[in-house]
């Protein structure tokens, strides 16, 4: 079955510290990658996302993410982090076979000032 | 701005009373869809319209229905609400498989 995975539930660090979310599918064809943020309050939005071409991309706020085909992940990175990184964080992601997005579980990111 | 509007931002209704939200866009997207959102947890897709074909997800209660009578809108039709349909519900757009662009949601709350 086509799935995602986010492993982390929770994270919490200091300001400055580096991050790095895990984000893995199940293996199913062509896929579309993306990630969301979700702000306290806020609605969602995009952060960056994967097509094709250069595997590691770069999106808002700093964000970055690399997208490795062989082992079917796509985590996100940045290398210091700022309280106003304090969010939910969804991995997503669209197989080439369907129309429709399946998100991860999500991913807490506390930051401690 | 183009954007993805929805209409209530906060609804309270009764037990069993039917219940509509609205959706509309500026984005002329194609794909239109519904999700549910409980506290902390991933949105959860209920269904959504590509072009005018709709399609269900398999574990969507028969309680929920949708509407899209054109390109810019689309209802979220709850037709007897239980405690546990209580969420935020979001709508969001896109243009094929591209990313998805969401309104701020529509929070329920039950009594």
């Amino acid at each position: 079955a086509q799935s995602v995975s986010q492993h982390n539930h929770h994270v919490i660090l200091s300001e400055a510290a580096s991050l790095e979310l895990g984000c893995n599918y199940s293996y199913g064809g062509t896929v579309n990658l993306f990630w969301y943020v979700q702000y306290p309050g806020q609605h969602l939005q995009l952060l960056l996302k994967y097509f094709s071409g250069d595997p590691l991309v770069k999106g808002i706020k700093g964000f970055e993410a690399e997208f490795i085909k062989s082992k079917f992940s796509f985590n996100l990175r940045k290398p210091s982090v700022q309280w106003s990184d304090t969010a939910e964080y969804f991995c997503a992601v669209v197989y080439s076979s369907a129309s429709k997005i399946i998100f991860g579980s999500g991913t807490r990111l506390s930051i401690r000032p | 701005d183009a954007m993805v509007i929805q209409n209530p931002r906060y609804q309270v209704t009764q037990f069993g009373k039917p219940v509509t939200l609205s959706c509309s866009q500026t984005l002329n997207h194609n794909v239109m869809y519904w999700y549910q959102q409980k506290s902390s947890q991933a949105p959860k897709l209920l269904f959504h319209y590509y072009d005018k074909d709709f399609n269900n997800e398999a574990d969507t209660p028969d309680n929920f229905q949708s509407r899209r009578p054109n390109t810019s809108f689309c209802f979220l039709d709850i037709r007897s609400p239980g405690l546990g349909d209580a969420a935020m519900y979001l709508c969001a757009t896109s243009i094929g498989r591209d990313e998805q662009y969401f309104g701020p949601g529509t929070r329920l709350t039950v009594t």
